[in-house]
């Protein structure tokens, strides 16, 4: 399986400051339809996931624009730009390229300083 | 809107069995592979099982294989997981997610405990 490593593990930030969270696979995530289907999900405190980017870089509805993503073939980033209150919580990338066999990052818990 | 909603999770002793079932709408169900995923308490999120659209091929991690079974109704809308020789690290909160990983439901808990 493709094992997604995530890090820093913990993310303390301070409100308004910028956020940057990197996520690397085994594999290369670009699929045969030349697509790389990398996922970044929110989990807040008590909900379930969401998705916040797909496709590396393409922003889900109704999600702020200081959310961004970027990266390519093994190497992946999630940046925010200003850290604000409600973007406390538990940050995953998730490779879908290799489907059925999704496999997640371990998570990185963002909270303010 | 798309919505899923699972149901079935509950208290099951070690070895015991349980039948969990997510009823999906908004969204043309028959088209779309679907996945069960599962969280742990306190953990992170780890992929269980899929089946296609159709329901001809199914996957399974090998953590579960062998004791769990996906199926899905296309004429009902529904996703089944059928949990049996249950194990204590089998204690999680089950999510239905679709091939798109753009929608999840709200998780059925599933307690595995004697």
């Amino acid at each position: 399986d493709v094992v997604m490593t995530q890090s820093p593990l913990s993310l303390p930030v301070t409100l308004g400051q910028p956020a940057s969270i990197s996520c690397r696979s085994s594999q290369s995530l670009v699929h045969s339809d030349g697509n790389t289907y990398l996922n970044w999900f929110q989990q807040r405190p008590g909900q379930s996931p969401r998705r916040l980017i797909y496709e590396v870089s393409n922003r889900d509805s109704g999600v702020p624009d200081r959310f961004s993503g970027s990266g390519s073939g093994t190497d992946f980033t999630l940046q925010i730009s200003r850290v604000e209150a409600e973007d406390v919580g538990v940050y995953y990338c998730m490779q879908g390229t290799h489907w059925p066999r999704w496999t997640f990052g371990q998570g990185t818990k963002v909270e303010i300083k | 809107e798309v919505q899923l909603v699972e149901s079935g999770g509950g208290l099951v002793q070690p070895g015991g069995s349980l039948r969990l079932s997510c009823a999906a709408s908004g969204f043309t169900f028959r088209s779309h592979a679907m996945s069960w995923v599962r969280q742990a308490p306190g953990k992170g999120l780890e992929w269980v099982s899929a089946i296609h659209a159709s329901g001809g091929s199914t996957y399974y991690a090998d953590s579960v294989k062998g004791r769990f079974t996906i199926s899905r109704d296309n004429s009902k809308n529904t996703l089944d997981l059928q949990m049996n020789s249950l194990r204590a690290e089998d204690t999680a909160i089950y999510y239905c997610v679709p091939d798109t990983g753009d929608c999840w439901g709200q998780g059925t808990l599933v307690t595995v405990s004697s």
